[in-house]
């Protein structure tokens, strides 16, 4: 079992959309947890960052953590065809003399539709 | 304006031939980081460099070398010990080493083997 599962997809949405998008994890010592979109042959980029549980919000863009359940959402509202993208979700933890090792989803491609 | 470059953007590798791929930053990150990433798997962790001068292995370093003699520079080499290298290869950075702060990433680099 991966430390980190997300559904590949594709999931296909009519532009404006509500897209929701959900990774779980097993290892409870996870604190951070971050959204990263990638666009097609280009370099991953940070969208959200939070810490522990909660939400987060920016712009149509909504983060939720529920640590309880180990179970990370990104909502887009609003969803436009540049949303297009893979989203990848990460997360770690801070280990005693260790490094900022971010472990991976393996990203869900999205494509919003005109 | 600041951020991380790779080069080159497509490289082709013969059977048993050596590689490097070149990753530099103008961030003045302290840590630097190489992932590769495979269709549906997301990002694995190859090797991780939190000072000048030293280095870790990742999740999946054999096959591979790196050397950090400068902060801004971070080459991985493929090596002919890799038998299954072709791949999207991206470097990153974060701040520190030890504490869990957005990473940014490369455009990439896609390694084919021919």
């Amino acid at each position: 079992q991966k430390e980190v599962e997300q559904d590949p997809g594709p999931l296909s949405v009519p532009e404006g959309a509500i897209v929701s998008l959900n990774c779980t994890y097993s290892n409870s010592a996870f604190q951070y947890f971050m959204w990263y979109r990638q666009y097609s042959r280009k370099g991953p980029e940070l969208l959200m960052y939070t810490y522990s549980s909660g939400n987060k919000e920016d712009g149509r863009f909504t983060a939720q953590v529920d640590k309880s359940s180990k179970y990370i959402s990104l909502f887009i509202r609003d969803s436009q065809p540049s949303d297009s993208a893979t989203y990848l979700c990460a997360m770690s933890a801070l280990y005693k003399n260790a490094g900022n090792m971010l472990t991976f989803g393996g990203g869900t491609r999205l494509m919003v539709k005109p | 304006d600041g951020g991380i470059t790779q080069s080159p953007k497509y490289l082709f590798r013969k059977e048993g031939q050596n590689v490097t791929l070149s990753c530099e930053q103008n961030l003045n990150h302290d840590a630097m980081y190489w992932y590769r990433q495979d269709p549906g798997q997301g990002l694995r962790l190859i090797y991780y460099s939190q000072i000048v001068n030293d280095f870790q292995k990742g999740d999946i370093a054999e096959g591979y070398s790196v050397s950090r003699e400068k902060k801004e520079s971070f080459p991985l080499t493929v090596t002919s010990a890799q038998k299954n290298p072709t791949a999207f290869y991206l470097c990153a950075s974060t701040p520190s080493g030890r504490v869990n702060t957005e990473a940014f990433f490369g455009q990439g680099t896609r390694l084919t083997v021919v």
